[in-house]
């Protein structure tokens, strides 16, 4: 069964200190591997997509590594309102355009 | 682009009650996804239209719910009748073509009580 897992579920962080977030994958094929931004009250924001082992993105403080089981977003220095929800999804072959979401990562940043 | 928009933003209704969610999609995009937010199963796609068809409706919970596209800038869900059980955060997200990044909606937040 195809199936997303998002560890950890929670994690604190003082500001600047940098840290990795996970999530591991077991799907037929990968078609490709998102990373949304959700806030409290709002809808997912995009903010990555992986389609290959060995790919890496960048935005800001923000890094998105895959390899052929799990991806990273990995998170410099972060600041305060870098606090959110940081959702996984994963298309798949045979999947169509379905997003299979894992559960989430909430991240808090303190000062 | 104003983005999608969905309304309403909050929806109280007592049990039995029908309740219709609206989205509006991006313009131009020709991917529509229904979306479902629990703490307890998170973010489940119901079901995604390509050019205002359905696709795959695997994930709509039961006949309780159906969701129509009658043109390619809207489209509404509708629960007949609710249940306590089906209080939860609705998304909608729309995408320009196939493997693309969707787009969310805000939401709408529905309790049935």
């Amino acid at each position: 069964e195809d199936q997303v897992t998002q560890s950890p579920e929670a994690l604190r962080l003082q500001e600047g200190e940098s840290s990795s977030l996970n999530c591991s994958y077991t799907v037929s094929g990968l078609r490709g591997l998102f990373w949304y931004r959700q806030d409290p009250g709002k809808g997912p924001e995009f903010l990555f997509t992986l389609y290959s082992a060995g790919e890496e993105k960048e935005k800001e403080r923000l890094k998105a590594t895959l390899t052929k089981k799990e991806s990273f977003l990995h998170i410099t220095a972060p600041k305060p309102e870098d606090s959110a929800t940081y959702l996984c999804a994963v298309q798949f072959t045979g999947g169509g355009n379905k997003l299979t979401f894992g559960t989430g990562t909430q991240l808090k940043v303190e000062l | 682009d104003a983005g999608v928009i969905q309304s309403p933003r909050h929806e109280v209704t007592e049990m039995g009650q029908e309740v219709t969610l609206r989205c509006k999609p991006i313009s131009g995009h020709d991917y529509l996804f229904w979306y479902r937010q629990t703490m307890m199963r998170g973010l489940e796609l119901l079901i995604y239209f390509n050019n205002n068809v359905p696709i795959d409706d695997s994930g709509m919970p039961e006949d309780r719910f159906s969701a129509k596209m009658p043109n390619a800038s809207f489209s509404t869900l509708k629960i007949q009748p609710s249940e306590p059980r089906d209080s939860a955060v609705y998304f909608c997200a729309s995408s320009f073509y196939r493997g693309h990044e969707a787009f969310f909606g805000q939401g709408t937040r529905l309790t049935v009580v």
